[in-house]
Formats: structure tokens, C-alpha cells, sequence
């Protein structure tokens, strides 16, 4: 157990519709990574928030965003969702600097249909 | 640009042979850290080892031992006497602060290696 915690594990929805995905850091992390895991693309880093704020940004669509709140908690908004968009969702953390570690949640696979 | 290669997209032996994972990294900076994680087939990312630029000492945990070489920019993860339970695909990343990244990982494309009975 990593000590980060993702919900919802799995989430089936349609074309066009909108979801959120949440994620909960290890204890004391202040850093949260959101990934996308396709067939086509591989393990893709989408987005970095740190402290709350935004960090960097990476293969990320503009339907797409996401937010950390004061409790260091973050989610991952997909809106307009598209077949393509079906994917596991990792969601990783780490305490500070780029030597640390990151440690990931067990993922949200989502399907749409 | 930083990049990541895992040559070997699958990899199948028999339970108790030895079995080498490739990893080559291409990246501009001069301090930078390399991973392996583990992806069994219930879809967690495990971490299993982390390694940085200056440290190029082998290492030995159990069975896994990783080999990493600047001169040939590698780091190689073998599995000794593999077990049924090493099935998964294996995942080489980097990370390093270049061109203003953040931290994030760059993958390679994962070895997937099947170990049977």
C-alpha cells in the first residue's frame, strides 16, 4: 500500500459527459502528479500541483483540468469526454524536491462508452 | 528532449531463470534520477527502486539487482531465479529538473514479462 489513495476505481460514462476524479496524497506530500495510462500513448504525465498551486503542465487537453485544495487533496476534472479518453488514471505523490520519490494511488480506470 | 527506451516490449521464461530488463535514458542534464516500477497485473504502479546521476554503485535486493552505466547511459534491472509472481510489466522512468520540469516521470513503453510454471 503506497499510502495514496484514488476513488473512484472504476467509472464507466458516455461521450460527453463530465467527471471528476479525486486523489488523496501520502501523509505529509505536498506534491500530487496526475498520469494517463493508454494503449497508444503509454504512461503520459498530464499535470503537477504543488502546495496547492499549479506547477507544470504536461500532455494535457484543455477539456481537461484540475485543482489541489487546502487539504492537499486533488481532483482531476475530464469534461466532453470522448472514447479516446478511456484510460487509467494514475495519481501520484511526493514530499518536495525531484529527488524524492513518487509514490502512486492504485488508479481510476475509466470507460466511456 | 529526454527519453526513455525499453527496447523489449515482451519477455517470456521459465520459473528460475535469470532475465535481464533494458533500459536506455537520453537527457541533457547532469543530475537526474532513474526508476523501475513494478505493474502487476491488478494495474498498481509499485515503486522499486530509485538511483541518481552521481550514484552509479549496482545494487542487490533479493532476487532484483539493477546495473546502471553513464558511459552507456543504461540501467538494466535483472530478476534472478524468476518466480511466477515476478509476472507484470516493468516500467523504467527519469526525471530530472531540465527544461524547467517539475519532477514528472518519462516512461519508457514497459517490458512485460510472463514467467511460467
Amino acid at each position: 500500500d503506497s499510502g495514496v489513495t484514488q476513488t473512484p476505481k472504476h467509472l464507466i460514462t458516455a461521450t460527453g459527459q463530465r467527471v471528476t476524479l479525486r486523489c488523496s496524497p501520502r501523509s505529509g506530500d505536498l506534491s500530487v502528479y496526475w498520469y494517463q495510462q493508454s494503449l497508444d500513448q503509454g504512461l503520459q504525465f498530464l499535470i503537477q500541483y504543488y502546495n496547492g498551486e499549479e506547477r507544470a503542465k504536461g500532455n494535457i487537453l484543455e477539456r481537461f483540468s484540475a485543482q489541489q485544495f487546502p487539504d492537499l487533496h486533488s481532483e482531476l476534472n475530464l469534461s466532453s469526454l470522448e472514447l479516446g479518453d478511456s484510460a487509467l488514471y494514475f495519481c501520484a505523490s511526493r514530499t518536495g524536491t525531484t529527488a524524492d520519490t513518487q509514490y502512486f494511488g492504485p488508479g481510476t480506470r475509466l470507460t466511456v462508452l | 528532449a529526454q527519453k526513455v527506451t525499453q527496447a523489449q516490449t515482451e519477455i517470456s521464461v521459465v520459473e528460475k531463470e535469470d532475465v535481464t530488463l533494458d533500459c536506455v535514458y537520453e537527457t541533457r542534464d547532469t543530475t537526474y534520477y532513474l526508476f523501475w516500477y513494478k505493474q502487476p497485473p491488478s494495474g498498481e504502479l509499485v515503486f522499486l527502486i530509485r538511483r541518481n546521476s552521481f550514484d552509479e554503485q549496482n545494487e542487490i535486493s533479493g532476487r532484483y539487482s539493477w546495473n546502471f552505466q553513464k558511459s552507456t547511459s543504461s540501467f538494466n534491472f535483472t530478476i534472478t531465479a524468476s518466480q511466477v509472481v515476478d509476472s507484470a510489466v516493468y516500467f523504467c522512468a527519469l526525471t530530472s529538473n531540465y527544461g524547467g520540469s517539475q519532477g514528472n516521470l518519462i516512461f519508457g513503453k514497459g517490458t512485460k514479462l510472463s514467467v511460467k510454471p
